[in-house]
C-alpha cells in the first residue's frame, strides 16, 4: 500500500519561514493535501490540490508538490502556527495520510 | 454552514463491535464522499474508509476486513461498524466530508473518543 513520509518535528523561530516535507514514491503525480491541527482540535485543511488555500487560511500558507516531494511553506510564522501538521494523498482510491510533523515555534 | 456530529457509545469491550453514527446538518449527504477517520491518543491520523453518495464504499485495506460503512440518505446519516475491537481501537473518531476526493477533507466532527476496555 502507498505510504507518505514526513519528519516528526520542525523547529522555527517566529517571523522566519517553516517548511514541512512530505515524501511518497511518484507523489508529484498525485495531489496532496495538508491539515492542522491543534490540541483538542479537530483537523483544518490548510492546503488541498498541491497549492490551493481555502478560503480563511493565511497567504502566508502555501503548498507545493513535484517528484517525490509534497512540501508545506509558512512564511512569517507565527505563534499561533504552533501545532501538528499532517499530509494527506490520494492514491488508488484511499485516503493516506504522514505520520505527522510536530511543528515547534521558538 | 455544514456541521458534522459523531454519536455513539464511548466504551466498548474487546471482541465486540463499534458503532457510530455522524449526522449531518447544513449539507444534503445524497453529494459527496463521508469519510471516518481515528486517531489513537498521542498518534497520527489514519483513515478508516469513505462512502459516497451512491452508497460505494472504499476502505483503508489495513481495517477491510473489520468495516462496514452505510448511509441513510432519509436521516442524513453515516455509520461506521468495526467488528472484533481491541485495546489497539482505543482512538478519538471523526467523520468529515470531501467534495472531490483530490479536495481533501473539508469539513470535520469534532471527534468522538472511543475505549475499548472491559
Amino acid at each position: 500500500s502507498y505510504e507518505v513520509t514526513q519528519p516528526p518535528s520542525v523547529s522555527v523561530s517566529p517571523g522566519q519561514t517553516a517548511t514541512i516535507t512530505c515524501s511518497g514514491d511518484k507523489l508529484g503525480d498525485k495531489y496532496a493535501c495538508w491539515y492542522q491541527q491543534k490540541p483538542g482540535q479537530s483537523p483544518v485543511v490548510v492546503i488541498y490540490q498541491d497549492t490551493k488555500r481555502p478560503s480563511g487560511i493565511p497567504e502566508r500558507f502555501s503548498g507545493s508538490n513535484s517528484g517525490n516531494t509534497a512540501t508545506l511553506t509558512i512564511s512569517g510564522t507565527q505563534a499561533m502556527d504552533e501545532a501538528d501538521y499532517y499530509c494527506q494523498a490520494w492514491a488508488s482510491s484511499t485516503v493516506v495520510f504522514g505520520g505527522g510533523t510536530k511543528l515547534t515555534v521558538l | 454552514q455544514v456541521q458534522l456530529q459523531e454519536s455513539g457509545p464511548g466504551l466498548v469491550k474487546p471482541s465486540e463491535t463499534l458503532s457510530l453514527t455522524c449526522t449531518v446538518s447544513g449539507d444534503s449527504i445524497s453529494s459527496y464522499y463521508w469519510n471516518w477517520i481515528r486517531q489513537p491518543p498521542g498518534k497520527g491520523l489514519e483513515w478508516i474508509g469513505y462512502i459516497y453518495y451512491s452508497g460505494s464504499t472504499n476502505y483503508n485495506p489495513s481495517l477491510k476486513s473489520r468495516v462496514t460503512i452505510s448511509i441513510d440518505t432519509s436521516k442524513n446519516q453515516f455509520s461506521l461498524k468495526l467488528s472484533s475491537v481491541t485495546a489497539a481501537d482505543t482512538a478519538v473518531y471523526y467523520c468529515a466530508r470531501s467534495i472531490v476526493a483530490t479536495m481533501g477533507l473539508d469539513y470535520w466532527g469534532q471527534g468522538t473518543l472511543v475505549t475499548v476496555s472491559s
